[in-house]
């Protein structure tokens, strides 16, 4: 059962755009929404996290959204750069001492110059 | 540089064989985990060591094991490789069970 749906699966975004991607999740026990960042021959690695106590957080050009009742949650780029051009996860964990990420599938961000 | 090592960075066997994967953590992080990357399944979670101790297992075949150790380098063991299991294998660390996870750029299995 996939517990963290992602879309869309590719995206390309002209310079200087606003690149959004999406997900949705299930289990109402998650508790801890982060997104990584990743490019060809490197690990994923953490661009922005959020709780569900705030509904929006910013840093620098990257926002999460967060709708709790929805049970969904977005990543936005502004100004979006062709250094940005990388496949982005979202993923959520759930309390306890594990925390073990759950992934969505992954979006392919592609920005053209 | 997450500060996270795995070694190697590509392995290629046959299918049968049986091989380690290692994972150094970030200096002072208690917690690893575990996690393979495939086309078919995307990221999925296998395993995660706080300490040296298991503490909680995910979609980890009983082919697989790891271990983490007294200086908390921990080591992914693969048997009876099949073919299915060509995949990145990441490591993450955290310095508590409740703090973000760090990845390495993973080790790239391949099954021959």
């Amino acid at each position: 059962q996939q517990q963290v749906k992602q879309s869309p699966q590719s995206l390309i975004v002209q310079k200087g755009g606003i690149s959004i991607i999406n997900c949705a999740y299930e289990n109402t026990a998650f508790d801890y929404f982060p997104w990584y960042q990743q490019f060809p021959g490197k690990g994923p690695a953490l661009l922005i996290a959020i709780r569900p106590d705030v509904s929006e957080k910013k840093e620098g050009r990257f926002t999460i959204s967060f709708n709790k009742s929805a049970k969904q949650f977005s990543l936005h780029i502004m100004d979006s750069q062709p250094g940005d051009s990388a496949t982005y996860f979202c993923a959520a964990s759930k309390g306890g001492s594990a925390r073990q990420l759950t992934f969505g599938s992954g979006t392919q961000l592609t920005v053209l110059p | 540089d997450s500060g996270v090592t795995q070694t190697p960075k590509h392995l290629i066997t046959a299918t049968g064989q049986r091989v380690t994967l290692r994972c150094s953590p970030r200096s002072g992080d208690l917690s690893v985990y575990w996690y393979q990357q495939s086309l078919d399944q995307g990221l999925q979670f296998l395993i995660q060591y706080y300490n040296g101790e298991e503490r909680a297992k995910g979609n980890i075949l009983e082919r697989f094991s790891a271990q983490q150790f007294p200086d908390l380098h921990s080591e992914l063991n693969l048997s009876s490789l099949e073919l299915g299991d060509s995949a990145l294998y990441f490591c993450a660390s955290s310095d508590g069970p409740n703090q973000p996870q760090h990845f390495g750029d993973g080790t790239r299995l391949s099954i021959l």
